[in-house]
């Protein structure tokens, strides 16, 4: 079975440019996040998708950030415009329906985002 | 606010040697706690988790962890290190009041030197 996977694996953009991350769930997979690393600090929740209905949207930082997830299948994360300080890495997990606290999440591996 | 706390940066030990990487949690609510592994250029590998029930859990390769509710402790042990543990470790928690995000904590590097 297909694990979770992410493209770009690596992106080096300019500030001010456009970056779109992509994920590919686990097939079957109804329950859809994203993550974000910066910096080496913690590993922060930015978002929760069910098929293609944002169930949790806090930790998105600002409104350069939207994700979608149309058909309920693969997602994307645009940033635009970036900055420097959204450099990290992107983390995109998948767990099956009906989910839960405490279903495992399987993590993709994740797109190494620079902002120079 | 829910927080997970990694105290060391990094973990140093001789192969052979057992192993602790520590994790202490601030929730409100029931914990569900978990612990993940990531290799370079590797995405987050699970290695266990605690839901409920037996305070000690065990999981792949060889790890477990203790879950200590009085100290709100989950701890990550291995009795026996190999070079290739050597990796980045978190360890994360999810509450039933709190939804299905996971509270990561910043990481620990364990370095198992041969």
């Amino acid at each position: 079975e297909a694990g979770v996977t992410q493209f770009p694996s690596h992106s080096v953009i300019e500030k001010g440019q456009t970056v779109t991350l992509r994920c590919d769930p686990i097939s079957g997979h109804d329950n859809l996040y994203w993550y974000r690393r910066v910096m080496g600090k913690e590993i922060k929740f930015l978002l929760h998708f069910v098929k293609e209905s944002k169930q949790d949207e806090s930790g998105m930082p600002n409104n350069r950030f939207l994700a979608e997830r149309t058909g309920g299948t693969y997602s994307t994360l645009k940033v635009q415009p970036a900055e420097l300080e959204d450099s990290g890495v992107y983390f995109c997990a998948s767990s099956q329906p009906p989910g839960g606290p405490y279903n495992e999440q399987f993590f993709g591996p994740g797109t190494r985002l620079t902002v120079l | 606010a829910q927080s997970v706390a990694q105290p060391e940066d990094q973990v140093n030990v001789a192969e052979g040697n057992p192993l602790t990487v520590k994790c202490t949690y601030s929730v409100s609510g029931n914990p569900y706690l978990f612990w993940y592994v990531q290799y370079p250029n590797r995405g987050l590998q699970f290695l266990l988790k605690y839901i409920t029930g037996d305070n000690l859990v065990k999981g792949s390769y060889g790890f477990e962890a203790e879950f200590n509710k009085s100290q709100t402790s989950f701890h990550l042990k291995k009795p026996s290190a190999l070079v290739s543990d050597s990796a980045l470790y978190f360890c994360a928690v999810r509450t039933n009041t709190g939804g299905f995000k996971t509270i990561f904590g910043a990481g620990t590097r364990l370095f198992v030197k041969a």
